[in-house]
């Protein structure tokens, strides 16, 4: 078992639906969770950082966290075309530990 | 800052020749990644640099990629001799500490024919 599973996708949404955006982690010591998204031909950027259980809003983004479940989501409400984009999440379990990350999800909103 | 610069953005070679790839971090960042990106794999750890010294080289394939950090600003990433199945996005990082924010460079879109 990956020790993050991320759903590659593709997925396909109209204008302004609600995407909900998800992966799953096997340790139950990562503690920093982060939403990254990545533009065709670009860097991935930072969109989210939570670190603890619960959810984080930002916008039209929340982050949502569940430790019980080892389950993190990224919520866009009123997606736009310019969301577009591939939504990757990196966990990591502090403590000088490295970065762990998901395959990415390609997100595609069309007008 | 610039953020991170890399280079070459693109990069065509026959196999078997040498590739260097080229990274300037953000100053004022400790730490710096090198990454693989493909389709199938997602993005890979190569290895990771903190003050300049390697870390963290357990991603690197094999003895043909090879890493160093001279100084802090500046870091490169060889492969030799170059083969088909190298080809892929390569990425710098830089962070300030392992669990901060990652500033990733524009990436080498590398193709080995």
């Amino acid at each position: 078992q990956k020790e993050v599973e991320q759903d590659p996708g593709p997925l396909s949404v109209p204008e302004g639906a609600i995407v909900s955006l998800n992966c799953t982690y096997s340790n139950s010591a990562f503690q920093y969770f982060m939403w990254y998204r990545q533009y065709s031909r670009k860097g991935p950027e930072l969109l989210m950082y939570t670190y603890s259980s619960g959810n984080k809003e930002d916008g039209r983004f929340t982050a949502q966290v569940d430790k019980s479940s080892k389950y993190i989501s990224l919520f866009i409400r009123d997606s736009q075309p310019s969301d577009s984009a591939t939504y990757l999440c990196a966990i990591n379990a502090g403590n000088n530990r490295k970065l762990i990350w998901g395959l990415g999800t390609s997100l595609a909103v069309n007008p | 800052d610039a953020g991170v610069i890399q280079s070459p953005r693109h990069e065509v070679t026959e196999m078997g020749q040498e590739v260097t790839l080229r990274c300037k971090p953000i100053s004022g960042h400790d730490y710096l990644f090198w990454y693989r990106q493909t389709m199938m794999r997602g993005l890979e750890l190569l290895i990771y640099f903190n003050n300049n010294v390697p870390i963290d080289d357990s991603g690197m394939p094999e003895d043909r990629f090879s890493a160093k950090m001279p100084n802090a600003s500046f870091s490169t990433l060889k492969i030799q001799p170059s083969e088909p199945r190298d080809s892929a996005v390569y990425f710098c990082a830089s962070t300030r500490a392992l669990n901060t924010e990652a500033f990733f460079g524009q990436g080498t879109r590398l193709t080995v024919v």
